[in-house]
């Protein structure tokens, strides 16, 4: 089945930079644009932008624009995020969702990874 | 920047209807789409382009957009619908936002 896992919690300290890995499989990675979403502790979602999978074109939130990096890697069918110059407000699970067929409802979702940024 | 506001929480007696609303300036103009969250999961998409409900989700769950409002209503709400409740649409530049979500609780 379609599915997405994702890498696992990470601590981190303010200042430093994070990456999150989200490995796909039972469908064509290339067909679909990855999305990455964040939740801090008690919060709303917060959508931070997405990759094309096909070109690795990206489209970046204006709040995360110069601090987040999304690529991918089409043979391992994994897409990463990587945020740099943490800070404590980073702390949240963040997750990766497939932008799918349903006119580009977020319909699968990673498991989340947590990451925690503390001194 | 762009808003959804949904109400901070709904309660509703087992078997009863729950209706979530959600307003947005650009809803007239843009699909809205409607996730569950239940505490420590993923969010799983149960309404998408505003009414329509992807395979596997119950038929109780359903979708309506008057206006500048959409709404997500529960029919014969069940103990276990206690969850978030979270819409989603794209502002006028694509960039994706989501409500403030939504507490269900079932009394």
């Amino acid at each position: 089945q379609v599915r997405f896992v994702q890498s696992g919690a990470e601590v981190k300290k303010p200042g430093a930079s994070v990456k999150v890995s989200c490995k796909a499989s039972g469908y064509t990675f290339t067909s679909y644009p990855i999305h990455w979403v964040r939740q801090a502790p008690g919060q709303r979602l917060e959508w931070m932008g997405r990759i094309n999978a096909g070109s690795g074109h990206t489209e970046y939130s204006q709040k995360f624009q110069g601090r987040v990096s999304f690529t991918r890697d089409t043979s391992a069918s994994t897409a990463y995020i990587e945020l740099s110059s943490l800070r404590s407000e980073d702390t949240a699970v963040y997750f990766c969702a497939r932008g799918g067929p349903l006119e580009e409802a977020f319909d699968i979702w990673g498991q989340g990874t947590l990451v925690i940024v503390s001194s | 920047s762009y808003e959804l506001t949904q109400p901070p929480s709904v309660s509703v007696s087992p078997g009863q209807t729950a209706r979530i609303t959600c307003s947005g300036d650009a809803l007239p103009k843009q699909y809205a789409y409607w996730y569950q969250q239940r505490p420590g999961q993923a969010p799983v998409v149960l309404i998408y382009k505003d009414s329509e409900r992807p395979s596997g989700i119950p038929e109780r769950f359903s979708g309506s957009s008057s206006g500048t409002i959409v709404t997500l209503t529960i029919s014969g709400v069940q103990a276990e619908d206690e969850a978030d409740y979270y819409c989603q649409s794209a502002d006028s530049s694509g960039t994706w936002v989501f409500g403030g979500g939504t507490m269900l609780t079932v009394l």
